[in-house]
């Protein structure tokens, strides 16, 4: 089942600009991440944050989350050519009892142009 | 170096022809778990295992099957495949599912085409 969205699809922007990325979710939650794909290759972790946590900052990243609205974002500060990519949002489901999983958004593809 | 290794990069097949894309992790991770990736669609669960001995079907198991005899390795195998199920597959581990503090790491992928 998904669970996240991304927003917007897809993002261009200038090398040195910020790059802020949104993802919606449907249920209660336990924690959030954020994942980033080069094209065709294998997801990497980049940051979780608790469903207690507001903010939390990792080098040029920068997440919010705002379990209210059910909600998190993504802010990439000073983007670089190599950020291109695309960038998922995954969440558990604090409803499904007995299993671990993550569910995944459909990303949104991030182009950075040098 | 920590790794989730998966085996073919590429595949072309035939329908029905029966195939089977490894994976095998290196870092004792209790969970384990199989995507496909689609246009449009994101990452869709097929199969997850919490432990050996033990696995659970995801959001899209129709046509798939997987075993955890090991730990360190859950291989995904299409007894009939169709081309429908051609795709880009992913094999991740954790080790313990959604609240490993590090997240799933993901192998490189497999790129599947069924002709």
């Amino acid at each position: 089942s998904q669970q996240g969205e991304e927003d917007p699809q897809a993002l261009s922007i200038q090398e040195g600009e910020n790059a802020t990325m949104n993802c919606s979710y449907k249920t209660s939650i336990n924690n959030l991440q954020w994942y980033r794909q080069n094209s065709g290759r294998g997801l990497v972790h980049l940051i979780l944050i608790r469903s207690n946590e507001r903010e939390k900052h990792s080098g040029r990243l920068r997440v919010t989350l705002d379990t209210s609205k059910k909600s998190s974002s993504l802010l990439i500060t000073a983007s670089r050519a190599a950020d291109t990519a695309s960038y998922f949002c995954a969440t558990d489901n604090e409803n499904e009892t007995g299993a671990n999983n993550l569910f995944f958004g459909t990303g949104t593809r991030l182009t950075v142009i040098p | 170096e920590a790794q989730v290794t998966q085996n073919p990069r590429y595949l072309i097949t035939v329908t029905g022809k029966k195939l089977t894309v490894t994976c095998s992790q290196n870092m004792n991770h209790e969970y384990m778990s199989w995507y496909r990736q689609d246009p449009g669609l994101g990452l869709r669960q097929i199969y997850y295992s919490m432990n050996v001995e033990v696995t659970d079907k995801g959001d899209v198991p129709e046509g798939y099957k997987v075993s955890r005899k090991e730990k360190r390795n859950f291989p995904l195998i299409l007894e009939s495949p169709s081309p429908n199920q051609t795709s880009l597959y992913f094999c991740a581990s954790s080790l313990s599912g959604w609240a490993a503090v590090d997240g799933y790491t993901f192998g490189s992928g497999t790129r599947l085409t069924v002709v």
